[in-house]
């Protein structure tokens, strides 16, 4: 099976800083690549897809980018409302494993 | 857009089982993909199961033969049927639609969840 590995586990940024959560796999996935967004108390939410496409209604200052085994989701200007932890999975094969997901916190 | 609700958490002692339901608006499981994950306190989600449109059923090796995942497509709902649960088992479980995005497959449909806790 496949396993993704995010960092940090944590991150905590002020309002209007470039934040970036890195994600890897543990063989190459392609491009089989997806971000969520999970709020607190709140399910999960599909936010990227295909390591780059932005999921409907998802601001423009969030962003991915990379291939094979090494993925990056980037928020170019951080929101209070962004708030959240993130999580990438893998969709190159079963089971589609999940990381550990990144806390981001607003300083 | 489609939602999908899921009910049947509750607190069941080691060794139980306990099926959970998720309804679809929306949108028609019989032409997607659904899939249940779970997330246990402070963790990542971990998926579980996935019956596809065809009706075929996959899952997890860490819950293999232990979780059947069912629909019934006249009431628009699919099932979890869970045996032999233990404190492992105990978490928040999500419904979530599988759809393909031309990039590869994602959940783009998650319900709010229900919990589940296993302790005597």
């Amino acid at each position: 099976d496949i396993q993704m590995t995010q960092s940090p586990p944590s991150l905590s940024a002020s309002v209007g800083d470039r934040v970036t959560i890195a994600c890897r796999a543990s063989q190459t996935i392609s491009s089989y690549l997806n971000w969520y967004q999970q709020k607190p108390g709140k399910a999960p939410k599909l936010l990227i897809y295909g390591t780059s496409n932005l999921h409907f209604g998802v601001p423009s200052r969030f962003s991915g980018s990379g291939s094979g085994t090494d993925f990056t989701l980037t928020i170019s200007s951080l929101q209070r409302e962004d708030l959240a932890t993130y999580y990438c999975q893998q969709s190159y094969s079963n089971p589609f494993a999940f990381g550990g997901g990144t806390k981001v916190e607003i300083k | 857009e489609g939602q999908l609700a899921e009910t049947g958490g509750t607190l069941i002692q080691p060794g139980g089982s306990l099926r959970l339901s998720c309804a679809a608006s929306g949108f028609y499981v019989s032409v997607n993909y659904m899939s249940w994950v779970r997330q246990a306190p402070g963790k990542g989600p971990e998926w579980l199961s996935v019956i596809t449109s065809g009706g075929t059923t996959y899952y997890a090796d860490s819950v293999k033969g232990r979780l059947t995942i069912s629909r019934d497509t006249s009431k628009n709902t699919v099932y979890l049927q869970m045996n032999s649960l233990g404190a492992e088992d105990t978490a928040i479980y999500y419904c979530a639609r599988r759809s393909n995005w031309g990039s590869g497959d994602a959940f783009d449909i998650w319900g709010q969840g229900t919990l589940v806790t296993v302790s005597s």
